[in-house]
Protein backbone atom coordinates (compact mmCIF):
# COMPACT_ATOMS: atom_id res chain seq x y z
CA UNK A 1 0.00 0.00 0.00
CA UNK A 2 1.09 3.51 -0.71
CA UNK A 3 2.23 6.01 2.26
CA UNK A 4 2.75 9.75 2.05
CA UNK A 5 5.00 11.64 4.41
CA UNK A 6 5.15 15.60 5.33
CA UNK A 7 8.01 15.72 7.46
CA UNK A 8 7.07 19.87 8.63
CA UNK A 9 4.26 19.63 10.71
CA UNK A 10 4.09 23.40 11.07
CA UNK A 11 6.39 26.32 8.91
CA UNK A 12 6.21 29.99 9.44
CA UNK A 13 7.43 32.43 7.05
CA UNK A 14 7.74 36.21 6.13
CA UNK A 15 5.68 37.08 3.69
CA UNK A 16 7.44 37.15 0.22
CA UNK A 17 10.20 35.03 1.13
CA UNK A 18 10.34 31.90 -0.75
CA UNK A 19 8.94 28.53 0.30
CA UNK A 20 9.19 24.90 0.22
CA UNK A 21 6.80 22.40 1.50
CA UNK A 22 8.38 18.93 1.47
CA UNK A 23 6.49 15.33 0.67
CA UNK A 24 7.69 11.54 0.39
CA UNK A 25 5.81 9.16 -0.47
CA UNK A 26 6.67 5.33 -0.77
CA UNK A 27 4.86 2.97 -3.33
CA UNK A 28 6.63 0.84 -5.90
CA UNK A 29 5.95 2.04 -8.85
CA UNK A 30 5.29 6.05 -9.77
CA UNK A 31 2.08 7.08 -8.56
CA UNK A 32 -0.10 9.57 -9.65
CA UNK A 33 0.63 13.11 -7.19
CA UNK A 34 -1.47 15.90 -5.89
CA UNK A 35 -1.40 18.58 -3.91
CA UNK A 36 -3.93 20.15 -1.97
CA UNK A 37 -5.06 23.54 -0.15
CA UNK A 38 -7.26 23.81 3.12
CA UNK A 39 -8.67 26.72 4.30
CA UNK A 40 -9.83 27.14 8.03
CA UNK A 41 -13.72 25.23 7.45
CA UNK A 42 -13.09 24.71 3.96
CA UNK A 43 -12.84 21.94 1.64
CA UNK A 44 -9.62 20.77 -0.40
CA UNK A 45 -8.71 23.03 -3.18
CA UNK A 46 -6.08 21.32 -5.73
CA UNK A 47 -2.94 23.06 -6.00
CA UNK A 48 -1.47 21.11 -8.67
CA UNK A 49 -1.19 17.09 -10.03
CA UNK A 50 1.50 15.00 -11.77
CA UNK A 51 0.49 11.93 -13.69
CA UNK A 52 3.61 11.35 -15.87
CA UNK A 53 5.90 13.61 -18.17
CA UNK A 54 7.52 16.80 -17.10
CA UNK A 55 9.02 16.34 -13.42
CA UNK A 56 7.99 19.99 -13.16
CA UNK A 57 3.80 20.92 -12.69
CA UNK A 58 3.05 24.22 -12.66
CA UNK A 59 -0.34 25.04 -10.56
CA UNK A 60 -2.78 27.70 -9.16
CA UNK A 61 -1.54 30.44 -7.24
CA UNK A 62 1.94 30.90 -8.32
CA UNK A 63 2.65 27.18 -7.22
CA UNK A 64 4.81 24.50 -8.75
CA UNK A 65 6.30 20.78 -7.81
CA UNK A 66 9.06 19.21 -8.77
CA UNK A 67 8.51 15.02 -9.15
CA UNK A 68 11.92 13.54 -7.92
CA UNK A 69 11.63 9.58 -8.69
CA UNK A 70 14.67 8.92 -7.02
CA UNK A 71 14.20 10.52 -3.70
CA UNK A 72 10.38 9.75 -4.32
CA UNK A 73 9.60 13.24 -3.06
CA UNK A 74 7.12 15.73 -4.97
CA UNK A 75 8.44 19.27 -2.90
CA UNK A 76 5.71 21.95 -3.19
CA UNK A 77 6.93 25.43 -4.12
CA UNK A 78 6.66 29.22 -4.22
CA UNK A 79 8.88 31.85 -4.93
CA UNK A 80 7.24 34.27 -2.75
CA UNK A 81 4.64 33.84 -0.39
CA UNK A 82 1.39 35.91 -0.16
CA UNK A 83 0.08 36.60 3.60
CA UNK A 84 -3.21 34.93 1.95
CA UNK A 85 -1.04 31.44 1.27
CA UNK A 86 -1.49 30.63 4.73
CA UNK A 87 -3.29 27.70 5.24
CA UNK A 88 -2.55 23.74 5.31
CA UNK A 89 -1.33 21.74 2.48
CA UNK A 90 -1.86 18.24 1.78
CA UNK A 91 0.62 16.05 -0.52
CA UNK A 92 -1.41 13.00 -1.83
CA UNK A 93 -0.88 9.90 -3.69
CA UNK A 94 -3.00 7.74 -6.01
CA UNK A 95 -1.76 4.64 -7.61
CA UNK A 96 -3.16 4.18 -10.86
CA UNK A 97 -5.75 2.15 -11.69
CA UNK A 98 -7.58 2.67 -8.45
CA UNK A 99 -9.31 5.70 -9.27
CA UNK A 100 -10.34 8.10 -7.03
CA UNK A 101 -8.73 6.80 -3.86
CA UNK A 102 -6.16 9.23 -2.37
CA UNK A 103 -3.81 8.94 0.18
CA UNK A 104 -2.86 11.84 1.93
CA UNK A 105 -0.41 13.29 4.16
CA UNK A 106 -0.68 14.90 7.56
CA UNK A 107 -0.64 17.86 5.93
CA UNK A 108 1.80 21.18 7.00
CA UNK A 109 -0.20 24.51 8.52
CA UNK A 110 1.82 27.16 6.91
CA UNK A 111 1.78 30.34 8.99
CA UNK A 112 2.77 33.98 6.87
CA UNK A 113 4.20 36.86 9.26
CA UNK A 114 3.71 40.39 7.72
CA UNK B 1 -20.22 25.21 -13.32
CA UNK B 2 -21.14 25.03 -9.77
CA UNK B 3 -19.04 23.27 -7.10
CA UNK B 4 -19.81 19.77 -5.53
CA UNK B 5 -22.57 20.37 -2.62
CA UNK B 6 -22.53 18.53 0.90
CA UNK B 7 -26.04 19.15 2.72
CA UNK B 8 -26.31 19.71 5.84
CA UNK B 9 -22.64 21.37 6.61
CA UNK B 10 -23.32 21.08 10.65
CA UNK B 11 -24.85 18.30 12.27
CA UNK B 12 -24.82 17.71 15.92
CA UNK B 13 -26.09 13.83 17.21
CA UNK B 14 -25.49 12.20 19.93
CA UNK B 15 -24.64 8.32 20.29
CA UNK B 16 -26.00 5.64 19.16
CA UNK B 17 -28.31 7.70 17.00
CA UNK B 18 -27.69 7.22 13.24
CA UNK B 19 -26.87 9.80 9.97
CA UNK B 20 -27.41 10.32 6.59
CA UNK B 21 -24.53 12.51 4.87
CA UNK B 22 -25.51 14.00 1.09
CA UNK B 23 -22.88 14.91 -1.36
CA UNK B 24 -23.95 16.60 -4.90
CA UNK B 25 -20.89 16.41 -7.43
CA UNK B 26 -20.30 18.93 -10.43
CA UNK B 27 -22.73 18.25 -13.13
CA UNK B 28 -21.59 15.39 -15.31
CA UNK B 29 -19.30 13.74 -12.72
CA UNK B 30 -19.79 10.34 -12.06
CA UNK B 31 -18.13 9.36 -9.33
CA UNK B 32 -18.22 10.57 -5.79
CA UNK B 33 -15.88 9.85 -2.89
CA UNK B 34 -15.97 9.89 0.78
CA UNK B 35 -12.62 10.84 3.13
CA UNK B 36 -13.34 11.61 7.07
CA UNK B 37 -11.23 14.57 8.41
CA UNK B 38 -9.74 14.20 12.25
CA UNK B 39 -7.28 15.95 13.92
CA UNK B 40 -5.64 12.35 15.19
CA UNK B 41 -6.24 10.28 11.86
CA UNK B 42 -5.90 12.88 9.72
CA UNK B 43 -7.72 11.88 5.74
CA UNK B 44 -8.87 8.83 5.53
CA UNK B 45 -10.39 7.33 2.57
CA UNK B 46 -14.28 5.60 3.56
CA UNK B 47 -15.12 4.66 -0.29
CA UNK B 48 -15.98 5.69 -3.44
CA UNK B 49 -19.01 5.35 -6.01
CA UNK B 50 -19.41 5.17 -9.29
CA UNK B 51 -22.00 5.37 -11.45
CA UNK B 52 -24.04 3.79 -8.68
CA UNK B 53 -21.78 1.28 -7.69
CA UNK B 54 -19.45 0.64 -4.78
CA UNK B 55 -16.06 0.33 -6.57
CA UNK B 56 -13.40 1.20 -3.90
CA UNK B 57 -13.33 0.97 -0.25
CA UNK B 58 -10.98 1.81 2.78
CA UNK B 59 -10.98 0.34 6.25
CA UNK B 60 -13.68 1.53 8.19
CA UNK B 61 -16.13 -0.74 9.87
CA UNK B 62 -19.66 -1.77 8.62
CA UNK B 63 -21.23 1.05 10.31
CA UNK B 64 -19.90 3.42 7.73
CA UNK B 65 -22.21 2.74 4.38
CA UNK B 66 -22.89 4.74 1.32
CA UNK B 67 -24.70 4.80 -2.16
CA UNK B 68 -25.18 7.11 -4.99
CA UNK B 69 -28.11 7.74 -7.30
CA UNK B 70 -28.82 7.95 -10.73
CA UNK B 71 -28.08 11.52 -11.24
CA UNK B 72 -24.99 10.66 -9.35
CA UNK B 73 -25.72 12.38 -5.88
CA UNK B 74 -24.52 10.00 -3.04
CA UNK B 75 -25.54 9.51 0.74
CA UNK B 76 -23.06 8.63 3.29
CA UNK B 77 -24.56 7.03 6.42
CA UNK B 78 -23.50 6.31 9.58
CA UNK B 79 -25.15 3.99 11.96
CA UNK B 80 -24.76 3.33 15.69
CA UNK B 81 -22.65 6.90 16.05
CA UNK B 82 -19.48 7.07 18.49
CA UNK B 83 -17.98 9.44 19.86
CA UNK B 84 -15.19 9.19 17.56
CA UNK B 85 -17.34 9.38 14.97
CA UNK B 86 -16.71 13.54 15.59
CA UNK B 87 -15.18 14.16 12.33
CA UNK B 88 -14.88 16.59 9.03
CA UNK B 89 -16.14 14.73 6.29
CA UNK B 90 -15.54 15.86 3.01
CA UNK B 91 -16.98 14.07 -0.66
CA UNK B 92 -14.78 14.54 -4.05
CA UNK B 93 -16.29 14.22 -7.66
CA UNK B 94 -14.71 13.03 -10.11
CA UNK B 95 -15.63 11.78 -13.87
CA UNK B 96 -14.58 8.48 -13.38
CA UNK B 97 -11.84 8.40 -15.37
CA UNK B 98 -8.59 7.08 -13.67
CA UNK B 99 -6.42 10.07 -14.60
CA UNK B 100 -8.93 12.50 -13.35
CA UNK B 101 -9.03 15.06 -10.19
CA UNK B 102 -11.41 14.94 -7.38
CA UNK B 103 -12.93 18.22 -6.78
CA UNK B 104 -13.85 18.62 -2.95
CA UNK B 105 -17.55 19.97 -1.36
CA UNK B 106 -16.65 22.14 1.90
CA UNK B 107 -17.02 18.92 4.17
CA UNK B 108 -20.04 18.22 6.50
CA UNK B 109 -18.92 18.91 10.84
CA UNK B 110 -20.57 15.77 12.31
CA UNK B 111 -20.28 16.36 15.91
CA UNK B 112 -21.35 13.47 18.34
CA UNK B 113 -22.19 13.83 21.73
Amino acid sequence: AQSVTQPDIHITVSEGASLELRCNYSYGATPYLFWYVQSPGQGLQLLLKYFSGDTLVQGIKGFEAEFKRSQSSFNLRKPSVHWSDAAEYFCAVEAPGTASKLTFGTGTRLQVTL
Amino acid sequence: KAGVTQTPRYLIKTRGQQVTLSCSPISGHRSVSWYQQTPGQGLQFLFEYFSETQRNKGNFPGRFSGRQFSNSRSEMNVSTLELGDSALYLCAGASGEFTDTQYFGPGTRLTVL
